[in-house]
């Protein structure tokens, strides 16, 4: 298993600004995600966080509005800009683990309220 | 593509009763993976079960088990003598193509 730490755990902020997420993991990971669950939805995959490589994101999420940041095989960032009320959403880090079953293993989640 | 598809958007069932949460999955991809999580009301994701798209047999894991139906392409979870604590948010989710993807889920209601 893994223990996952997202800082900040919810914020508000206004409209126009950006926001960073960090995401703390207490073992080397391989597999790194950051997924979007919008209110009252289900997880929607944002993009795979690449150690020394740029992201890879799914269909709908860009670079310039979700830059992403992994440095090493434990933290990653991820970063909201330009903040508008759709984003409002938690925000949610996860790893895969090798030797598991290939689950996924999620932070706490950080929850964003935009003005 | 991938796809995963739950079509019960909510249930009621009364406590004690076994209950039947549906998933169907679409993927190309020949080597998969489902599971299915656990979201109670205060958000964390919990993991509840694995099966893998080459394993024989129905995974289990206590009261929990997963109905595995390949050529019908479904991953349906069955949970037995259901409990109040069981009342969450069940997500079926599927591996595939080295990311996991999730269905809509499914919002079971235990009734005392």
């Amino acid at each position: 298993s893994a223990v996952i730490s997202q800082k900040p755990s919810r914020d508000i902020c206004q409209r126009g600004t950006s926001l960073t997420i960090q995401c703390q993991v207490d073992s080397q990971v391989t597999m790194m995600f950051w997924y979007r669950q919008q209110p009252g939805q289900s997880l929607t995959l944002i993009a795979t966080a690449n150690q020394g490589s740029e992201a890879t994101y799914e269909s709908g999420f860009v670079i310039d509005k979700f830059p992403i940041s992994r440095p090493n095989l434990t933290f990653s960032t991820l970063t909201v800009s330009n903040m508008s009320p759709e984003d409002s959403s938690i925000y949610l880090c996860s790893v895969g683990v090798q030797g598991s079953a290939g689950e996924l293993f999620f932070g706490e989640g950080s929850r964003l309220t935009v003005l | 593509a991938q796809k995963i598809t739950q079509t019960q958007p909510g249930m009621f069932v009364q406590e004690k009763e076994a209950v039947t949460l549906d998933c169907t999955y679409d993927t190309s991809d020949p080597s998969y993976g489902l599971f299915w999580y656990k979201q109670p009301s205060s958000g964390e994701m919990i993991f509840l079960i694995y099966q893998g798209s080459y394993d024989q047999q129905n995974a289990t894991e206590g009261r929990y088990s997963l109905n595995f139906q390949k050529a019908r392409k479904s991953a349906n979870l069955v949970i037995s003598a259901s409990q109040l604590g069981d009342s969450a948010m069940y997500f079926c989710a599927m591996r595939a193509d080295d990311k996991i993807i999730f269905g809509k889920g499914t919002r079971l209601h235990i009734l005392p």
